[in-house]
Formats: structure tokens, sequence, C-alpha cells
């Protein structure tokens, strides 16, 4: 089936340094790929949407400076979280529709500690 | 608006069925999906439904009712892996992303 890949799984950053955050379709192509954060305990709450070739369209309260999105290509979209700071420390997860268009996948997930 | 309502936990014993139901209310209704978290891991998806009717996978089925706005996902001879989170997620017409349920946290126990 399906697979979506994320990477780095866990990654720790001192405040003010930028961190990049990779998603990837691996046997598929996502033209679309949405951008999700997660808090201990709380649901996930959608950050972006990401589209291959045009700008991410960014959830209400979401800064676009701030959490940059790159969808270059039909097989990886990419999160960097600029100028981080402790409370952007969080479980960042992708997902992607799959290629019979009925499924949506979720990439591992990626822990962020901003120290 | 968009709402989507499921209970916040719940406890089962091992070997018995446990039914989580789901209710939402959305425009646009393109399929509800129902993914599995366990603690500190991403959602795997268990088992979508876009037509009425029930859908059976192994130990895991789910029912649609779009005329109640209504789901739930039934687990049979539960084990203590099936403790976890259970997400119900919403999927409107268009390539939207999914609305999530705040998820339903199920113990289950000896």
């Amino acid at each position: 089936g399906a697979v979506v890949s994320q990477h780095p799984s866990w990654v720790i950053c001192k405040s003010g340094t930028s961190v990049k955050i990779e998603c990837r379709s691996l046997d598929f192509q996502a033209t679309t790929m949405f951008w999700y954060r997660q808090f201990p305990k709380q649901s996930l709450m959608l950050m972006a949407t990401s589209n291959e070739g045009s700008k991410a369209t960014y959830e209400q309260g979401v800064e676009k400076d701030k959490f940059l999105i790159n969808h270059a290509s039909l097989t990886l979209s990419t999160l960097t979280v600029t100028s981080a700071h402790p409370e952007d420390s969080s479980f960042y997860i992708c997902s992607a529709r799959g290629a019979l268009g009925n499924t949506i996948y979720f990439g591992e997930g990626s822990w962020l500690t901003v120290v | 608006g968009q709402n989507i309502d499921q209970p916040t936990e719940m406890t089962a014993t091992e070997g018995a069925i446990v039914q989580i139901n789901c209710t939402y209310q959305t425009s646009g209704f393109n399929g509800l999906f129902w993914y599995q978290q366990h603690a500190g891991e991403a959602p795997t998806f268990l088992s979508y439904n876009v037509l009425d009717g029930l859908e059976e996978k192994g130990r895991f089925s789910s029912f649609l009712s779009r005329s109640k706005g209504y789901s739930y996902l039934l687990l049979k001879e539960l084990q203590m892996k099936d403790s976890a989170s259970y997400l119900c997620a919403v999927r409107n017409s268009g390539n939207t992303p999914l609305v999530f349920g705040k998820g339903t946290r199920l113990s289950v126990i000896a």
C-alpha cells in the first residue's frame, strides 16, 4: 500500500535555530500534503495544506513566515520551523492522499524539542 | 461549521467487544475515516466509509449512517495492544484536509 515517510523522527534544536522536516510519498505522487501538529493528549491540529508547485495554504493562527512549507515535487514536502522557540516543541505529522484517492496516509511523525 | 464528537475515554475488558461512536456535522461530506494512534506515534489507517453500511475488516468493523451523521468503530476480541486513541475524521468534498474529532482513548484491561 501507499507509504508516507517522514524524517527526522526525533530532533532537538536550540532556541533561535531552524529545523527542517521532510515528508515523502514513497510509491505514489501526492499533489497535496497536509501538515499537522499535535500536543500531548490532544488531537491533531491542521497547520497548513501543501500544494505541489504553489504556495501553501495556512490555517488561521499559523504563522506562514515561521512555518515555511515547500512542496517542490510530487513526492516531497518540507516544513521548516524557523527561529524555533520552546513552545514550538511538539509532534509534527504530515499526511498525503493515496493514489486511489480514498485513503489518506500519515507519515511516522517528527518529535521536535526546542531547548 | 463542522463538528465531530466522540467520547473522550472508554475502558473495556480483554476479549470483549467495544463500540466507539462518532457523530458529525459537516458540509459536503465525502467520507469518514477511523485511525488508531498509539501514544507517541502517528495515526494508522483503520477504515474508510463513504456509503451507508458496515465495513468489516478482521476484528475491526466500521459503520456509517449519512442521514444520521453517525459512525461507529467496533472492536471485537479486544487485546491489550488495542489500548490506544481512536480518531474519527471526516473529509469534505474536494482535495481538502481531514477534520478530526478529539479522539477516544481506549484502555483495555485484563
